[in-house]
């Protein structure tokens, strides 16, 4: 089955600079690859996602790239703020008919400290 | 966008005895997955629970121990059997919507 790896496992930045989260998978059939933010003691929430078909994606100070010849994918968070802080998981999971996913591997999580 | 509930929110259980865990959504889903996230750590999934047939289990869960129902497109439940200590974990349910997955607000499992 899949494993995810994800590296660091902690990561502690001050406001204003960038974080970087990578991760790699192992099933080269996964083609879709979200990654989640978890406040304590909250749902996890998705915060942005790809899919194997593009290798970059951006959405405001968030970006995620993917490299499937190299099987990882990593998250770049710009501008740090204060309510970064949180965890911040990756997965990975493939399509299981039409337009769902099927069931998400995750990665091991990182812990993001952004301190003012 | 999915809407899901769960009940309880949060229990304390004594060893040995069993929790059921209800799992809501607002719309008709075919698959809903079922994680556990023991303390401080990452979300593993239990099972894949589709309606009208019987539960996946991932290796190292078993029926015997985390008997799951689907009666419905729209509801599911989770039960955690014969329960220890080391069960004490937050169970969340999920659901595919749209090109995403939507998680529960998880139930939260301590057990004495």
């Amino acid at each position: 089955g899949e494993n995810v790896e994800q590296h660091p496992s902690t990561l502690s930045v001050q406001e204003g600079d960038s974080a970087v989260i990578k991760c790699t998978y192992s099933d080269s059939a996964s083609n879709y690859f979200p990654w989640y933010k978890q406040e304590l003691g909250k749902r996890p929430q998705l915060i942005i996602d790809i899919r194997s078909n593009v290798g970059e994606k951006k959405d405001q100070r968030i970006a995620v790239t993917l490299n499937k010849t190299a099987k990882h994918f990593s998250l770049h968070i710009t501008e740090t703020q204060p309510e970064d802080s949180a965890v911040y998981f990756c997965a990975a999971s493939k399509n299981a008919g039409g337009t769902s996913y099927g069931k998400l591997t995750f990665g091991q999580g990182t812990i993001l400290t952004v301190h003012p | 966008s999915a809407v899901i509930s769960q009940k309880p929110s949060r229990d304390i259980c004594q060893r040995g005895t069993s929790l059921t865990i209800q799992c809501q959504v607002d719309s008709q889903v075919t698959m809903m997955f079922w994680y556990r996230q023991q303390p401080g750590q990452s979300l593993t999934l239990i099972a894949t629970a589709n309606q009208g047939s019987e539960a996946t289990y991932e290796s190292g869960f078993v029926i015997d121990k985390f008997p799951i129902s689907r009666p419905n497109l729209t509801f599911s439940t989770l039960t955690v059997s014969n329960m220890s200590p080391e069960d004490s974990s937050i169970y969340l349910c999920s659901v595919p919507g749209g090109n995403e997955q939507f998680f529960g607000p998880g139930t939260r499992l301590t057990v004495l």
